[in-house]
């Protein structure tokens, strides 16, 4: 993977149903990886940061998690809400040019009441 | 209070015009950079600034021209837009540039140019 993937594109869910997505970056050249909650005409808002191998982050109804040997971050939202429909970006700061993030495409999330 | 201020948010201006975005952090952050999200929606990195002074110029054509007055502020100024040059761009800072900062974002500015 030469580029951060994130997958799927767009999800719709019903309110109450769990959900998760995957973001996949380069395993080689890999130091931080950061998840970001986006909504259109707002500020994108930092979720998690992440460094080590086998990190498990949670802020509410929401967790991540990071595989840094294999290049993969899971976010996992619990019981989602309609206010949860958002762009879930998430972006990869690399070893070797880590002053700047290198960012998905995201995923975008719809939840119907 | 907004953390990461920018201005315009919207901006429509003819092909050839020069034209500038503004950002302002009150956070007291050192590190300040612009983005851009590209047709692809794909956020991009353009520029970073610490402590005033560049450290990363991604390869942005040079009609963009970022200043940091201080290490508060990072404006963009663009000189003879062309169309390709519509997109939004994002204001953003950090504590410092280790990787692991969290970096705040602006709301972004929606330049269109006709």
């Amino acid at each position: 993977i030469l580029n951060v993937e994130q997958s799927p594109q767009s999800l719709h869910v019903q309110e109450g149903d769990s959900t998760n997505f995957t973001c996949s970056f380069p395993s080689s050249n890999f130091y931080a990886l950061h998840w970001y909650r986006w909504e259109t005409a707002k500020s994108p808002e930092a979720l998690f940061v992440m460094t080590l191998n086998g990190d498990e982050k949670k802020k509410g109804r929401i967790s991540a998690t990071l595989n840094t040997k294999e290049g993969y971050s899971y976010l996992y939202i619990k019981g989602s809400q309609p206010e949860d429909s958002a762009t879930y970006l998430c972006a990869s700061t690399p070893m070797d040019s880590s002053y700047k993030l290198i960012f998905g495409s995201g995923t975008r999330l719809l939840v119907r009441p | 209070d907004t953390a990461v201020s920018q201005t315009p948010k919207y901006l429509v201006t003819q092909m050839g015009n020069d034209k500038s975005i503004k950002c302002e952090q009150n956070l007291g952050h050192d590190t300040m950079y612009w983005y851009k999200q590209d047709s692809k929606k794909f956020l991009k990195i353009m520029f970073s600034y610490n402590n005033k002074e560049l450290i990363i110029n991604e390869t942005v054509p040079n009609r963009f021209s970022p200043k940091s007055p201080d290490k508060a502020h990072l404006n963009l100024h663009i000189n003879s837009l062309e169309l390709g040059d519509s997109a939004v761009y994002f204001c953003a800072s950090s504590p410092g540039t280790f990787s692991g900062n969290t970096i705040y974002f602006g709301e972004g500015s929606w330049l269109t140019v006709v």
